[in-house]
């Protein structure tokens, strides 16, 4: 069974630079995976922040950026904010289906 | 502009079945795929299954084969309308989960989700 790997919590200060990672078990990510990011909050359905790795929405902060890193899919969050404090999760496809890794969750302090 | 509804709060027995509609508007149904995601309590996020544009060709997740059937319902008189129906069913406790949809432009572009559907299954 695939599974998709992220760091279970970051912690950043206010103005601070923090990156996260998604892992797949197949091997390295790479943009047929069609990696995308979402921002979730308590009691909130999930925003759509990033999409196909690197490219983003048109309501998506522009601190907020997506990447390949060693292997990996990363969302990079610059500049953050107390607002930024969320969950995290990437999706990616595996031909047909999708996964979610297992989300970060990212405390501002 | 684009929306997706969801319907409402559903309390279950085990067993029983549960569906889920998700009335999309604001868009070309027939060109977006929809997907199905759940979160549990305390738990991640969790993808279910798709269904594209035109209702055929669903995928389901491994876990919920079997269980899981979507299905759409495009409108008579609009192309802007149009809605995606979750069935779930054998339901267990741990099927307790708040049920989204969310839409994907082809080429994995997901954009606009659901409200979300809260599913509570008890005895």
């Amino acid at each position: 069974q695939t599974v998709v790997t992220q760091e279970s919590s970051l912690t950043v200060s206010p103005g601070g630079t923090v990156t996260l990672t998604c892992a797949s078990s197949t091997g390295a990510v790479s943009a047929v995976y069609y990696a995308n990011w979402f921002q979730l909050k308590p009691g909130q359905a999930p925003r759509s922040l990033i999409y196909n790795v690197t490219n983003k929405h048109s309501w998506t902060p522009a601190r907020f950026s997506g990447s390949l890193l060693g292997g990996k899919a990363a969302l990079t969050l610059s500049g953050v904010r107390p607002e930024d404090e969320a969950d995290y999760y990437c999706l990616v496809r595996y031909g047909g289906p999708w996964v979610f890794g297992g989300g970060t969750k990212v405390t501002v302090l | 502009q684009v929306q997706l509804v969801q319907s409402a709060t559903e309390v279950k027995r085990p067993g029983a079945s549960v569906r889920i509609s998700c009335e999309a508007s604001g868009y070309i149904f027939v060109t977006y795929y929809i997907h199905c995601v759940r979160q549990a309590p305390g738990q991640g996020l969790e993808w279910m299954g798709v269904i594209g544009p035109d209702g055929s060709r669903p995928i389901y997740a491994q876990k919920f084969q079997g269980r899981l059937a979507m299905t759409t319902a495009t409108s008579t008189t609009t192309v802007y309308t149009g809605t995606v129906y979750m069935d779930l069913s054998s339901l267990r406790p741990d099927d307790t989960a708040t049920y989204f949809c969310v839409r994907e432009r082809h080429g994995g572009v997901f954009d606009f989700w659901g409200q979300g559907t809260l599913v509570s299954v008890s005895s």
